[in-house]
């Protein structure tokens, strides 16, 4: 299958940093990418919708200014979280979709925010 | 009512014995389904992805579509305790965001 790689995988930050977070496509071009929020024992929650070369797509109740998200390549999308609270600890997962409809997921990134 | 509902479980089989997991939803715009497995604290993992109705196997896993009555499955044949995980259900209509299932929590008892 595709891949898609994740990084960082594990970040630790302290309250009032911003944290950055990269989602390539290593073997296809990406045009759409997704970004999702995981808590512990719950499932997937989609944040928002990354486009390649215009602005991102944000779910009801999540703050675009919190979640900066920037896919300026086909193979590149960043989702920056601007200054950190604890609250913001989480697992982060990015995604890509291929034409065909299939989703490949990142590895995720597990934010902890002291 | 949710747009997919996935029993969450938690769900546990003895070693070997054949796995059954199911999604039902109710958009029939779907046409795309696919199944993926989450181990703790990973990204989840592509598994099966079928195209309309009908079955799919890929070794011990088989996925069956029933379009008519917005019924979706995962089989597991023998199942081995590197099996459990947590699947997830998913479907989507194209290059658009996918809708997920809660997620079934699966453990294999040795």
């Amino acid at each position: 299958g595709a891949v898609v790689s994740q990084h960082p995988s594990w970040v630790i930050c302290k309250s009032g940093t911003s944290v950055k977070i990269e989602c390539r496509s290593l073997d296809f071009q990406a045009t759409t990418m997704f970004w999702y929020r995981q808590f512990p024992k719950q499932s997937l929650m989609l944040m928002a919708t990354s486009n390649e070369g215009s602005k991102a797509t944000y779910e009801q109740g999540v703050e675009k200014d919190k979640f900066l998200i920037n896919h300026a390549s086909l193979t590149l999308s960043t989702l920056t979280v601007t200054s950190a609270h604890p609250e913001d600890s989480s697992f982060y997962i990015c995604s890509a979709i291929l034409t065909s409809g299939e989703l490949f997921f990142g590895e995720g990134s597990r934010l902890t925010v002291l | 009512q949710k747009e997919v509902e996935q029993d969450p479980g938690p769900l546990s089989v003895p070693e070997g014995a054949i796995v059954s997991l199911n999604c039902t939803y109710s958009n029939s715009a779907f046409q795309y389904f696919m199944w993926y497995r989450q181990y703790s604290r990973k990204g989840p993992e592509l598994l099966m992805y079928t195209y309309s109705s009908g079955n799919k196997e890929d070794g011990r896993f088989t996925a069956q579509v029933d379009k008519s009555s917005k019924y979706i499955s995962l089989f597991i044949r023998d199942s081995q305790p590197s099996d459990s995980a947590t699947y997830l259900c998913a479907m989507g209509f194209g290059n658009e965001k996918l809708t997920f299932g809660t997620g079934t929590r699966l453990t294999i008892i040795p």
